[in-house]
């Protein structure tokens, strides 16, 4: 899988946009560009997904350059509740390489 | 719909002993995963089950072996536990082993003295 590069930490006010840059220069056509969040010491929690073309879902928006080399995570109003480290994630969808490979992620802190 | 579950939440371990971290879905998924996360690391797959019946090893397998009980179950034991064991342990399903996001369970917290 193709590494990803992502600031270990973000601030941003409640109520404003969080956007969380992600870099993975050397992913593949066939890889898929996954994002998923740990609040505290939780589970992880699956956010959205996407190849090329920008995705939206009621969690967030997922903006991927032309090249894809980069994207980045949009939750358009932030909560406290969103405080969590936000990991992004390059896999294969299919054969033995589909597997999810995490990093270290971007922790976000979310203040008043 | 529980989603995933595991079992215990809790546990401390002196090195040598052995244990089983059980893990169970009600989500009807084919592929199950074990993962383990060390502090300030993210999580890496230990073991995974892309289906009933098979079972593969991960990126950090040493020590550790699992078992697909059936489709909702499934357990990792640890034979001989290890202080380097001390983790945070994962399980998590997906509808497939292809195409589908994983679904996590709460975790269980294991220290090995």
């Amino acid at each position: 899988d193709a590494k990803t590069t992502q600031p270990p930490s973000m601030d941003c006010a409640e109520g404003r946009a969080a956007n969380l840059p992600c870099n993975h220069s050397t992913i593949s056509g066939n890889e898929y560009v996954y994002w998923y969040r740990q609040i505290h010491s939780q589970g992880p929690q699956y956010i959205i997904h996407g190849l090329k073309n920008n995705e939206t879902n009621e969690m967030a928006s997922l903006i991927i350059t032309e090249d894809r080399k980069s994207s980045t995570l949009i939750l358009p109003h932030a909560t406290l509740r969103d405080t969590a480290v936000y990991y992004c994630i390059v896999r294969f969808l299919t054969g033995t390489a589909s597997k999810l490979t995490f990093g270290t992620g971007t922790r976000l802190q979310v203040t008043l | 719909n529980a989603g995933v579950t595991q079992t215990p939440k809790f546990q401390v371990l002196k090195t040598g002993q052995s244990m089983t971290l059980q893990c169970a879905q009600d989500m009807n998924h084919n592929s199950m995963y074990w993962y383990r996360q060390d502090p300030g690391m993210g999580l890496r797959l230990i073991y995974y089950s892309a289906s009933e019946g098979t079972t593969d090893k991960g990126e950090v397998p040493n020590g550790y072996n699992v078992s697909r009980l059936n489709k909702r179950e499934f357990s990792l034991r640890l034979e001989s536990a290890a202080p380097s064991q001390t983790s945070v342990y994962f399980c998590a399903s997906s509808a497939f082993w292809d195409y589908n996001e994983q679904f996590f369970g709460p975790g269980t917290r294991l220290t090995v003295l």
